[in-house]
């Protein structure tokens, strides 16, 4: 079973509005990462924390991908302004390196 | 820092035969492995993962890994594929201290009847 809770499911938002995706962490572990995965690209790591702290956003490609984590329960990814090329499932997941079924963007 | 090759891009087997993907990683240390499944609209699911001791792997679904060193190689192997194999796979390498993890560009698996 996953250790997190993604969601929306699915998103579609028009080019240029702002989008929050959500995880919420049920495994307790002190990692958590996002991941994207395209066609084009694969699955790319753009962030992780530890114990809530970012380690890591080397992969968020742009500025305008930025991601928190306020405390051990709740993290979020958001993209503003949001692009088609940032069409992609969306996958957070903790240290037990089990993933979700993650969130689906499309931006039209 | 952390690389992964999956060689093969697309493999096609006969439903029944056997099966091997390839896998090679890069890493400086002895590194945690993964394998990952994952079906079309689907999430990923864990198959397997080798931390440390024994270097043959026994995943779920009848799969199983064996981590080879001198070759840097994770090489996932099920003796009888069926149809419902059929799916993406992904290779992955970490460090052990719960660092991040990097996958491989995957192996797309197409199974004949």
């Amino acid at each position: 079973d996953a250790g997190v809770i993604q969601s929306p499911r699915h998103e579609v938002t028009e080019m240029g509005q702002e989008v929050t995706l959500r995880c919420k962490p049920i495994s307790g572990h002190d990692y958590l990462f996002w991941y994207r995965q395209t066609m084009m690209r694969g699955l790319e790591l753009l962030i992780y924390f530890n114990n809530n702290v970012p380690i890591d956003d080397s992969g968020m490609p742009e500025d305008r991908f930025s991601a928190k984590m306020p405390n051990a329960s709740f993290s979020t990814l958001k993209i503003q302004p949001s692009e088609p090329r940032d069409s992609a499932v969306y996958f957070c997941t903790q240290g037990d390196y089990t993933f979700g079924s993650g969130t689906r963007l499309t931006v039209v | 820092a952390q690389s992964v090759t999956q060689p093969d891009i697309h493999i096609t087997v006969s439903e029944g035969a056997s099966l091997e993907l390839r896998c090679n990683y890069s890493y400086g240390a002895t590194p945690y492995l993964f394998w990952y499944v994952q079906s079309p609209g689907q999430g990923l699911q864990l198959l397997l993962k080798y931390f440390s001791g024994d270097t043959l792997v026994q995943g779920i679904k009848g799969f199983e890994a064996e981590f080879k060193r001198s070759q840097s190689s994770f090489n996932l192997r099920k003796p009888s594929v069926h149809w419902s194999d059929a799916a993406e796979y992904f290779c992955a390498v970490g460090a052990p201290s719960y660092d991040k993890v990097i996958f491989g560009p995957g192996t797309s698996l197409s199974v004949i009847p």
